[in-house]
């Protein structure tokens, strides 16, 4: 398969709790994306990096979040002292520079208790 | 603002029939669209996308048409198929960013 891969597909932490998400774009993708998604509602984007670089951060991804993408290759997605709130399906999407289509991967769904 | 909201927010159709999802968005800077399919416990599957400069795309059973007298975006399917059953987003990319904006979605349901 050569999709996007992300890990763990479930968490369940309680609240305070850090947590740490995975995501492998597909290979040749320079672009990866993180987005949260709540039920009911579309993906909001959160962050993107273009090769290893952090180039754009929404006012969603507060200073618990923080992502990474140390080689250009997979990233992960840290959130600290996790709350109540942060309860969601986080996805990465990879593409393409340009206009090109992101293609998502299949998401954490991460539960607070 | 920046927005993309669907008119409809769940469609039922009979298996075979065509159905024709719509979207509407607000921001005349937005220059590229795509039509995403999310199943349940799924993330979204990217269809079809259409750029500012065109009015019509085909793909296999799908159509996207896009309006941008009215900024209106639609997705057609034909001879719909019980595997057709999913949420379906639009989504715009505002030109000169990289992100998209995602709408609410709307809930499509092929009955047998």
């Amino acid at each position: 398969d050569t999709g996007v891969s992300q890990d763990p597909r479930h968490k369940i932490t309680k609240r305070g709790q850090n947590v740490t998400f995975r995501c492998d774009p597909i290979s040749e993708h320079n672009r990866l994306y993180w987005y949260r998604q709540t039920l009911g509602q579309g993906p909001e984007f959160l962050t993107y990096f273009q090769n290893e670089a952090q180039l754009e951060k929404s006012r969603l991804l507060s200073d618990r979040f923080s992502a990474e993408r140390p080689k250009g290759s997979f990233s992960t997605l840290e959130i600290q002292r996790t709350e109540q709130g942060d309860s969601a399906m986080y996805l990465c999407a990879s593409s393409f520079l340009g206009e090109q289509p992101q293609h998502f991967g299949d998401g954490t769904r991460l539960s607070i208790l | 603002g920046e927005s993309v909201g669907l008119h409809l927010p769940t469609l039922s159709v009979q298996e075979g029939d065509n159905s024709i999802i719509n979207c509407a968005y607000s921001n005349s800077a937005s220059d590229y669209f795509i039509w995403y399919k999310q199943e349940s416990g799924k993330g979204p599957q990217f269809i079809i996308d259409i750029r500012s400069n065109m009015d019509k795309r085909q793909g296999q059973r799908v159509t996207v048409l896009l309006n941008k007298t009215v900024k209106h975006l639609s997705l057609q399917i034909a001879a719909t198929q019980p595997g057709d059953s999913a949420v379906y987003f639009c989504a715009e990319n505002i030109r000169g960013a990289q992100k998209l904006v995602f709408g609410q979605g709307t809930r499509l349901t092929i009955n047998p």
